[in-house]
């Protein structure tokens, strides 16, 4: 086990809804990344959170958003919600880059989303 | 653009023997590479990672080797068990690009015992 954990563990929501699903990152690990993963796919880099600040982001509309909390915990909003937000979101947690360049994220068990 | 792809989606293995999982990439900038193994209903594991800078790197009984002159990752998995059993992917990422992990699409590893 990773120490990372996420929750709800699924959900259903029907096209237009808000959701908010969160993460608790490893002991020790100020950064949060967020992935989706749909079926059959390897994951997609949605947004990194490091020291409560957004890092980077990928090719996610803003109706994606994300927050990081003091003690490094974090939360993934979607609003108006698509037939296609369908999949497995991913957290995972990680500390910077150590001095060999390492920066090794660590995931959680996912939340999988159901939009109908 | 930036892209990694596997060779092969699944691969089928007796049990004992070794496996080889290929991975491509495109992206010349990135500068270090991470073997994930996915079971089914859960998340990414690490296995095992390596520096642009490295071309081998060895954990238990796993081989990550690097080319970089042809952009090509391989996971090498040795005396394979039916818990190695899982899909497989590899990552890449660039630093101060945001801890953007670019994933494959990953390999189905199969073992039959």
């Amino acid at each position: 086990e990773t120490g990372v954990t996420q929750s709800p563990t699924h959900l259903i929501k029907t096209r237009g809804q808000q959701v908010t699903l969160r993460c608790s990152s490893q002991s020790g690990h100020n950064t949060v990344s967020w992935y989706q993963q749909a079926l059959g796919q390897g994951p997609q880099f949605i947004f990194q959170y490091y020291r409560e600040e957004e890092n980077g982001r990928g090719n996610f509309p803003p109706r994606f958003s994300g927050l990081q909390f003091p003690n490094y915990s974090s939360e993934l909003n979607v609003n108006a919600l698509e037939l296609d937000d369908s999949a497995l979101y991913l957290c995972a947690s990680s500390s910077p880059r150590d001095g060999e360049g390492r920066e090794t994220q660590y995931f959680g068990p996912g939340t999988r989303l159901l939009v109908l | 653009g930036e892209s990694v792809g596997l060779h092969l989606p699944t691969l089928s293995v007796q049990e004992g023997d070794n496996s080889i999982i290929n991975c491509a990439y495109s992206n010349s900038a990135s500068d270090y590479f991470i073997w994930y193994k996915q079971e089914s209903g859960k998340g990414p594991q690490f296995i095992i990672d390596i520096r642009s800078n490295m071309d081998k790197r060895q954990g238990q009984r796993v081989t990550v080797l690097l080319n970089k002159t042809v952009k090509h990752l391989s996971l090498q998995i040795a005396a394979t068990q039916p818990g190695d059993s899982a899909v497989y992917f590899c990552a890449e990422t660039v630093y101060n690009q945001g801890g953007k992990l670019i994933f494959g699409q990953g390999t189905e590893l199969s073992v039959k015992p």
